[in-house]
């Protein structure tokens, strides 16, 4: 059982360049989140979903797209970066009375 | 949205000493949850408490929903108590459930 999985861990990206970090999760959770933080703030949601075909948007969407065509995966899509997407990403998988977090993506735009 | 808001933001303590940080929440919520993240970054879990009292060894949590606040108590503190505490409510929107973090607590505890 190896909870959620996030990849890569960390990436540097140019402006303008697009990438898609990968969530998978082995937990058969129907609820899954996407989140950002930055340097000494709390975590932003970006986009959730309560199930595959079923997403919607968080606080901060702009920037990213995702698609849940599957329970396991969630991907998040950055298709123009810019400097504003700096951040920490991590991916959670969650269940009333559990959260599962990944290790979290590392992202830097130059 | 609903707003959520932490405090205090930085709060620095003496090994051995008790704390209490609190969580105010602006409407209604589903659930409540505690999480730590520890200096390496890591998430993790501590309590969830949508309403009531629960402990796990030193820390335990209070949930007021009808006042819209929850308290988490540390006793005894440790220097691997550190990092940062996060409050997130889960609240119903559009037929599904956001989970929202507030700014959290950066907690030192010195030895």
């Amino acid at each position: 059982n190896a909870g959620v999985t996030q990849t890569p861990k960390f990436r540097i990206l140019k402006i303008g360049q697009s990438m898609t970090l990968q969530c998978t999760q082995d937990m058969n959770h129907n609820y899954m989140y996407w989140y950002r933080q930055d340097p000494g703030m709390g975590l932003k949601l970006i986009y959730y979903s309560v199930g595959a075909g079923i997403t919607d948007k968080g606080e901060v969407p702009n920037g990213y797209n995702v698609s849940r065509s599957t329970t396991e995966d969630f991907p998040l899509r950055l298709e123009l970066a810019a400097p504003s997407q700096t951040s920490v990403y991590f991916c959670a998988s969650i269940l009333p009375g559990e959260a599962f977090f990944g290790q979290g993506t590392r992202l830097t735009v130059v | 949205g609903i707003q959520v808001e932490q405090s205090p933001p930085d709060l620095i303590l003496q090994e051995g000493a008790n704390s209490t940080l609190r969580c105010n929440f602006s409407d209604s919520v589903n659930n409540l949850q505690w999480f730590h993240q520890n200096p390496w970054g890591q998430l993790i879990n501590l309590f969830y408490i949508p309403s009531g009292t629960k402990q796990n060894g030193r820390l335990s949590a209070t949930t007021v929903a009808t006042e819209r606040y929850s308290l988490l108590y540390i006793s005894s503190s440790q220097t691997t108590d550190s990092g940062v505490y996060f409050c997130a409510v889960a609240y119903p929107e559009g037929g599904s459930e956001k989970l929202v973090f507030g700014k959290g607590t950066k907690l030192t505890v010195n030895p």
